[in-house]
């Protein structure tokens, strides 16, 4: 069966600082990927999509970037992150005609 | 553009109350709908799906009708438990976003079932 993993589950970080969140996937091969963002209190916003490897689609201008370096591995990343960064992140993947599923998740916090 | 609208919340029920999440989208296509749902702290489980007009998609006693008429799929449950308390999401997916059938969400309901 398939298996998505998000890590870590929660990170506090000091404003200003890098980012690396990382997603990957088990059990299935050329899924689509899938990068949320979810405020406090909020709805779901898409941020990045991939149909495959080294394939990125951005959905809206922020100081965040994703990458594909693998098949089963998507990657969020910021050089400096902002205050509006904060949010629960959650990735995402879907194949064929499956509906999405989501992973745990990751809750930002930027000091 | 496609969106979903979502009945606002927060919600609060008692236990064994009938439950009803308004949920209408407006879409250029044919669309999949679904309800995600979440529990606190946690990702989105998808709770039901309905792929054409007229299905009824149920799962752990929710249920919800796509209504192609109403552009509807309200999600009801005839009977709810603490155990339900969760936001729930509305979302659809359209084919003729290529193969990417990205997902365009509600603004999320929460509901708080007391005992």
């Amino acid at each position: 069966s398939q298996t998505i993993h998000q890590w870590p589950a929660t990170l506090v970080q000091p404003v200003g600082s890098p980012l690396s969140l990382e997603c990957t996937v088990e059990g299935t091969s050329n899924p689509n990927l899938y990068w949320y963002r979810q405020a406090a209190g909020r709805g779901l916003q898409l941020l990045f999509y991939s149909v495959g490897i080294g394939q990125i689609s951005s959905e809206v201008p922020q100081n965040l970037s994703a990458s594909r370096p693998q098949d089963r591995q998507f990657i969020l990343s910021s050089k400096k992150l902002l205050l509006s960064d904060s949010g629960f992140y959650l990735c995402a993947w879907r194949q064929g005609n499956q509906p999405q599923h989501f992973g745990d998740g990751t809750r930002l916090s930027i000091l | 553009g496609d969106s979903v609208t979502q009945m606002e919340g927060p919600v609060t029920l008692s236990e064994e109350a009938f439950l009803t999440i308004n949920c209408t989208y407006t879409a250029t296509g044919y669309p999949s709908l679904f309800w995600y749902v979440q529990y606190p702290g946690e990702g989105l489980q998808l709770l039901l799906k309905a792929t054409k007009a007229d299905d009824k998609g149920s799962n752990k006693g929710f249920e919800a009708t796509y209504r192609k008429e109403t552009t509807s799929f309200h999600l009801e449950k005839g009977s709810v438990q603490v155990s339900d308390s969760a936001v729930y999401f509305c979302a659809l997916s359209l084919i003729s976003s290529g193969s990417a059938r990205q997902l365009t969400f509600g603004s999320g309901t929460q509901l708080t079932v007391l005992p």
